[in-house]
């Protein structure tokens, strides 16, 4: 089993639209959560960052934590089709490991104009 | 405007042929990281530094090296490339401890291919 897991996608939806994506993970220790987007061709950069439950905005993204059901998810509102790219879930496992991030393999979104 | 800088963007190399990677960063960050990226497989960790001289292996170290002689230069070697380790080779870096040293910077990547 993945440590993160993802649905690859991609996930389409139209200019305007709310988008969620979502991200499951293994680890019951798992500390800190991370959303990075990565456009075809670049490197991944980091939007998001969540360490307790519940929500946390940020303009047009909110990020969601449930630690009970090992659940993160991440809303996009008004989206534009220039939010169009792959989105990597990044875990941090454990205390042990402060340096270690595991990552999904990413959720492809379009956004149609 | 950038941050860390990979030395080269595409290479080329065959079988059994040493393959260097080098990796700058200018933002005086602690930390330092190598992943590999391939479809479908996300981001694997091979090797990452938390401080010059001092590195531990990730999830698949095997088959690679790390030399970190600076604070602001980390490299990955391939003592012997093979095959299957074309892939597009990531370097990152973030500062200190606890919640900043997930918060990664990447460079642009280089993507290897080995005939």
């Amino acid at each position: 089993q993945k440590e993160v897991e993802q649905n690859s996608g991609p996930l389409s939806v139209p200019e305007g639209a709310i988008a969620s994506l979502n991200c499951t993970y293994s680890d019951r220790g798992s500390q800190s959560f991370f959303w990075y987007r990565q456009y075809s061709g670049k490197s991944p950069e980091l939007i998001m960052s969540i360490y307790s439950n519940g929500d946390k905005e940020d303009g047009r993204f909110t990020a969601q934590l449930n630690k009970a059901s090992q659940y993160v998810s991440l809303l996009i509102r008004d989206s534009q089709p220039s939010d169009s790219a792959t989105y990597l879930c990044a875990v941090n496992i454990g205390v042990d490991s402060s340096y270690k991030l595991i990552f999904g393999s990413g959720t492809r979104l379009l956004v149609r104009p | 405007d950038v941050k860390v800088t990979q030395s080269s963007r595409y290479l080329v190399k065959r079988t059994g042929e040493k393959v260097f990677l080098e990796c700058v960063q200018d933002m005086d960050h602690e930390n330092m990281f190598w992943y590999r990226q391939d479809p479908g497989l996300g981001l694997r960790l091979i090797y990452f530094s938390y401080d010059v001289k001092m590195k531990e292996k990730g999830d698949i170290p095997e088959g690679y090296s790390v030399s970190r002689e600076k604070k602001e230069r980390f490299s990955l070697i391939l003592e012997s490339a093979s095959t299957n380790q074309t892939s597009m080779y990531l370097c990152a870096s973030s500062v200190g401890l606890a919640d900043g040293a997930n918060v990664l910077t990447f460079g642009a990547g280089s993507r290897l291919t080995v005939l």
